[in-house]
């Protein structure tokens, strides 16, 4: 049964670009979440979302981000105008329902460098 | 607000030698989940433990266990014996308002030392 899949784990972008990164979630996992980790710090919560829905983004920067969990396929993480403070390590999890515990399952990270 | 509060930036320890990662945490919720992750140097995230804060038994794994103190909000995580494998990034987490949003501490790197 294979875990979290994140790809790409390096990408690099100039200033101005655009970056997506792609989430797969454990099999039979609905639930799928990312969080950023800047370097030095633990992970900040960015946003919620099950199938086709948005469920919680208040982590969410207001401009530039946006979050998909499509029916078909992977949730997509894009960063539009990519700027230098967007570096960092972009972690997904996935759970398979919602529930009390709070345990998340955690991909490898998709680390974004911009030059 | 909910916070969660590691004050040791920085450990290191002897391997076999017992270690204790401090943890602190504000809450108004009365039922939640506590956890520790582990985050090696391949930067993947790895649950280690996980304290339920209606059990007043303190959760064990192997040689990780934990100090759950619920009236001090305090959540320590002792690892016995210690491994070279054991060096990482160690992260208290708990949930926020019962949800999955996990609010993570800025973490302690852990260095095991042969």
């Amino acid at each position: 049964n294979a875990g979290v899949m994140q790809n790409p784990r390096h990408l690099v972008r100039r200033r101005g670009q655009e970056a997506r990164l792609r989430c797969s979630p454990m099999k039979g996992h609905s639930h799928v979440y990312w969080y950023r980790q800047l370097p030095e710090e633990g992970l900040k919560f960015m946003v919620y979302l099950q199938k086709e829905n948005i469920i919680d983004e208040s982590g969410m920067p207001k401009e530039r981000f946006s979050a998909e969990f499509p029916k078909e396929g992977p949730s997509i993480l894009r960063i539009q105008q990519v700027v230098r403070g967007d570096s960092a390590a972009y972690f997904c999890a996935s759970s398979p329902r919602q529930s009390d515990t709070g345990e998340l399952f955690f991909g490898e990270g998709s680390r974004l460098t911009v030059l | 607000a909910q916070t969660v509060t590691q004050s040791q930036p920085e450990m290191s320890v002897q391997e076999a030698e017992t270690v204790t990662l401090s943890c602190t945490y504000d809450t108004s919720e009365n039922n939640y989940y506590l956890f520790w992750y582990k985050q090696p140097p391949s930067r993947q995230m790895i649950l280690v433990i996980r304290q339920e804060a209606y059990k007043q038994q303190n959760a064990t794994e192997n040689r990780f266990s934990v100090n759950f103190q619920k009236a001090a909000k305090s959540f320590s995580l002792k690892i016995s014996d210690s491994q070279l494998g054991d060096t990482a990034m160690y992260f208290c987490a708990f949930p926020q308002g019962g949800s999955e949003k996990l609010v993570f501490g800025k973490g302690m790197k852990l260095t095991v030392n042969p």
